[in-house]
């Protein structure tokens, strides 16, 4: 059973750079068949996906987001990483990775979360 | 504004059955297969339904998923105390080419 946990400061500052580290335990993201996602979920409101790696280096970001994110992995640790540039209150959120699987077209697997805060 | 319109809350009493709709278009639900996760705040979502009406290991058949045209629907029955969560649907959306999901539905067992 795969498990996964986001890790990373809760609170960011108005125009840093928010960074999240998700590990991935029990499967590795090197595997085929499966692509490792960054979904948010803002106060209130309803999830929104932001982007995801698969075969540990090729990417697909949400268009409306494209433009401030990067989505990385390292094998060696079995972790994948979101970088989200010049943030706003707007951006404050529970941050979740997630695993969606080809074999049976659905999001399968979840972290439970982090809280981030942007604020100054 | 969620992609995916889900209604913001039902309520049934225990033993009961209860349906949670989930609309789209033709670009997300009428193309694409529809998941279902149940959810309860600090935790992680749990897949309950992938692909429309199929269910993971270990999820009772008291759960169900159906999918028409451009709209799903999660039906549980035999209600619990314990099946008290927020319930969300997700598909892929072809135009958007994003994964979208519905705003949840929080359900309540009286």
């Amino acid at each position: 059973q795969v498990q996964l946990q986001e890790s990373g400061p809760g609170l960011v500052k108005p125009s840093q750079t928010l960074s999240l580290t998700c590990t991935v335990s029990g499967g590795s993201i090197g595997s085929g068949g499966y692509s490792w996602n960054w979904i948010r979920q803002h106060p209130g409101k309803g999830l929104e996906w932001i982007g995801y790696i698969y075969n540990s280096g090729n990417v697909y970001y949400n268009p409306s987001l494209k433009s401030r994110i990067t989505i990385s992995a390292d094998k060696s640790k079995n972790q994948f990483s979101l970088k989200f540039s010049s943030v706003t209150a707007a951006d404050t959120a529970v941050y979740y990775c997630a695993r969606d699987s080809a074999t049976i077209n659905s999001i399968d697997s979840w972290g439970q979360g982090t809280q981030v805060t942007v604020s100054s | 504004q969620s992609v995916l319109t889900q209604p913001p809350s039902v309520s049934a009493t225990p033993g009961q059955k209860v349906t949670i709709s989930c609309s789209g278009s033709n670009s997300n639900i009428g193309t694409n297969y529809v998941s279902w996760y149940h959810h309860l705040p600090g935790t992680a979502p749990k897949l309950l339904i992938y692909e429309n009406n199929k269910r993971p290991s270990g999820i009772p058949d008291r759960l169900s998923g159906s999918k028409s045209g451009t709209s799903a629907t999660l039906g549980i029955t035999g209600l619990q105390t314990g099946d008290e969560a927020d319930y969300y649907c997700a598909t892929w959306d072809s135009s958007l080419s994003a994964w979208v999901f519905g705003g949840g539905t929080k359900l309540t067992v009286l």
